[in-house]
């Protein structure tokens, strides 16, 4: 099956500081990239959805401005969470359409934790 | 708005028990239906799909079929196993309006020796 990677894994880091997150399809062309916030526990909270060569739709009530997102290639996503603070730890998850359209493929996560 | 509404969890078993996890879904069109799967610490791997009424899914002794009738999306596995144990997301994929995956909330697998 399709793979998509996404990195890091984990990341630490301290209040005030910008942590980027690349996802990227390994073997496969997407042209659509969704990231999703995961709380303990609970489901995935779709943040955005990120079209390669455009702006990406933000769903309502997360912050564009915040959450920064680069579709700029075919293959690669990035989400940068800007000025971070506590609250923004969470578990971070990309997920790229593949063809023709029907099913996602995810990433394996990123554990987000700001100190 | 189209949306999937799962068990409540944790479902506890034993292995060798036989696992049923409901899920029935709300949507406009004929959506594709699917189980996720998420092991502590990871992302999601998809586990079986269906895309229209009737299909049957199937994957490592994971089955779910398409009930258009019902709205319904059930999954089953006739003898869990330890290493099954993890969260499981029922979802759709709607075939009108802006596209996206619709998840349920997660139902948590505890599978006991």
């Amino acid at each position: 099956g399709a793979v998509v990677s996404q990195h890091p894994s984990r990341v630490i880091c301290k209040s005030g500081t910008s942590v980027k997150i690349e996802c990227r399809s390994l073997d496969f062309q997407a042209t659509t990239m969704f990231w999703y916030r995961q709380f303990p526990k609970q489901s995935l909270m779709l943040m955005a959805t990120s079209n390669e060569g455009s702006k990406a739709t933000y769903e309502q009530g997360v912050e564009k401005d915040k959450f920064l997102i680069n579709h700029a290639s075919l293959t690669l996503s990035t989400l940068t969470v800007t000025s971070a603070h506590p609250e923004d730890s969470s578990f971070y998850i990309c997920s790229a359409l593949g063809q023709p359209n029907t099913e996602a493929f995810f990433g394996q996560g990123t554990r987000l934790t700001v100190v | 708005g189209d949306s999937v509404t799962q068990m409540e969890g944790p479902v506890t078993l034993s292995e060798e028990a036989f696992l049923t996890i409901n899920c029935t879904y709300t949507a406009t069109g004929y959506p594709s239906l699917f189980w996720y799967v998420q092991y502590p610490g990871e992302g999601l791997q998809l586990l079986l799909k269906a895309t229209k009424a009737d299909d049957k899914g199937s994957n490592k002794g994971f089955e779910a079929t398409y009930r258009k009738e019902t709205t319904s999306f059930h999954l089953e596995k006739g003898s869990v196993q330890v290493s099954d144990s993890a969260v499981y997301f029922c979802a759709l994929w709607g075939d009108t309006g802006f596209q996206k995956l619709v998840f349920g909330t997660g139902t948590r697998l505890l599978v006991s020796p």
